[in-house]
């Protein structure tokens, strides 16, 4: 069984610019997270989808994110326009249908760099 | 809120045993995982604990107290891989969203 894979692995880009973020579930995972952990800080929730729709956004930082799951299966994550402070690793995460009492599987991260 | 409290960093010798100590105080309790993360890795499951008590796992173990707020996370026979940082998550009743510690980092030397 394929793990939860990211893409890209590394990004660095200008202030200003824009960045899309890319994340592929575990096949027959309904729920889809992601987090952010920004240096020397906790990983930090960010939102949770069940299946596309968008469960819980409360983490999201500001109207400069957005993350989409177009028929509930990959998504993406697009920072517009990039900013210094939204330098970090990214974080996709993956379970089961039911959230309660299922284990969630990360990947390995997008590290995102912002000069 | 919540508020998940972790040593940052803690140093043992291989072969030996260690501890890592998480402490929490959140507004709901429905589970605690541990993860390990190796630098530039994923982080990978270790254990959930939902209950009171010792889960033992092969070299790992992790124990619960919810009346105390507390978990700790007991690596035994010490390898060098198991040099990584080790992460406590509680997870909210409500939203099942786990919210995470900062981290143990956990150097194991020769």
């Amino acid at each position: 069984e394929a793990g939860v894979t990211q893409f890209p692995s590394h990004s660095v880009i200008e202030k200003g610019q824009t960045v899309t973020l890319r994340c592929d579930p575990i096949s027959g995972h309904d729920n889809l997270y992601w987090y952010r952990r920004v240096m020397g800080k906790e990983i930090k929730f960010l939102l949770h989808f069940v299946k596309e729709s968008k469960q819980d956004e409360s983490g999201m930082p500001n109207n400069r994110f957005l993350a989409e799951r177009t028929g509930g299966t990959y998504s993406t994550l697009k920072v517009q326009p990039a900013e210094l402070e939204d330098s970090g690793v990214y974080f996709c995460a993956s379970s089961r249908n039911s959230p309660s009492g299922n284990t969630i599987y990360f990947g390995e991260g997008s590290w995102l760099t912002v000069v | 809120g919540q508020n998940i409290d972790q040593p940052t960093e803690m140093t043992a010798t291989e072969g030996a045993i260690v501890q890592i100590n998480c402490t929490y105080q959140t507004s709901g309790f429905n589970g605690l995982f541990w993860y390990q993360q190796h630098a530039g890795e994923a982080p990978t499951f270790l254990s959930y604990n939902v209950l009171d008590g010792l889960e033992e796992k092969g070299r790992f173990s992790s124990f619960l107290s919810r009346s105390k707020g507390y978990s700790y996370l007991l690596l035994k026979e010490l390898q060098m891989k198991d040099s990584a940082s080790y992460l406590c998550a509680v997870r909210d009743p409500g939203s099942y969203i786990p919210t995470f510690g900062r981290g143990t980092s956990l150097i194991v030397h020769p």
